[in-house]
């Protein structure tokens, strides 16, 4: 069983769109996570989200909205996407609550978009 | 703020030789995880080894151990024996709460 899934695995599309990409957990984990890697592998956290918070990253511009309709699930809303929006966007989790330090994160396949 | 420094960007190493990964970290917290992660060429993120700020002992897994030195703030990957198929990036990463801060990674290229 996949632990972390994340569809579509790629994703090409024209500027000015909308599009979501969906994740899934089956770990039980309270927290779930977006990271964007750009073409030069950093990793930025996007999102990290629980049942109880969602914290966002400030350089996250608003057009990028995560939307979680249970515990498993956390997807990712793009709104009139632009050519730097190109990346890798992978899609995490981890078992909370807060002080368990030894819960590594699990991460999803990973989404290829490309914005044209 | 949590802070994670890789300061190699590439690194070479020649087959069934060890090579140390650096990484070094900024907290004033006490309480803190720290975690390493493998990417190879096909794209997933692979958890490697774990330390705890509290943990005595480094942590060893495999070929891989983690050479902790708390004072320096420091947490280096240590792979032994390289293989072909450790060529691949090296993420460290800082648990704290439950937020992770990763360092920008560092490219390994075993070479036969």
């Amino acid at each position: 069983d996949t632990a972390v899934s994340q569809t579509p695995k790629y994703l090409v599309t024209q500027m000015g769109n909308d599009k979501s990409i969906k994740c899934e957990q089956n770990l039980g984990h309270d927290t779930m996570y977006w990271y964007k890697q750009d073409s030069k592998k950093f990793l930025k956290i996007m999102f990290s989200y629980n049942n109880k918070e969602l914290i966002i990253n400030e350089t996250v511009p608003n057009r990028f909205s995560p939307k979680s309709p249970d515990k498993a699930h956390l997807n990712l809303h793009i709104n009139s996407l632009e050519l730097g929006d190109s990346a890798v966007y992978f899609c995490a989790s981890s078992q909370g609550p807060s002080g368990r330090l030894t819960n590594e994160q699990f991460f999803g396949p990973g989404t290829r978009l490309t914005v044209l | 703020a949590q802070k994670i420094t890789q300061t190699q960007p590439g690194m070479f190493v020649q087959e069934k030789e060890a090579v140390t990964l650096d990484c070094t970290y900024d907290t004033s917290d006490p309480s803190y995880g720290l975690f390493w992660y493998k990417q190879p060429s096909s794209g997933e993120m692979i958890f490697l080894i774990y330390q705890g700020s509290y943990d005595q002992q480094n942590a060893t897994e495999g070929r891989y151990s983690l050479n902790f030195q708390k004072a320096r703030k420091s947490a280096n990957l240590v792979i032994s024996a390289s293989q072909l198929g450790d060529s691949a990036m090296y993420f460290c990463a800082m648990r704290y709460g439950d937020q992770f801060y990763f360092g920008t990674g560092t490219s390994l290229t075993v070479i036969p």
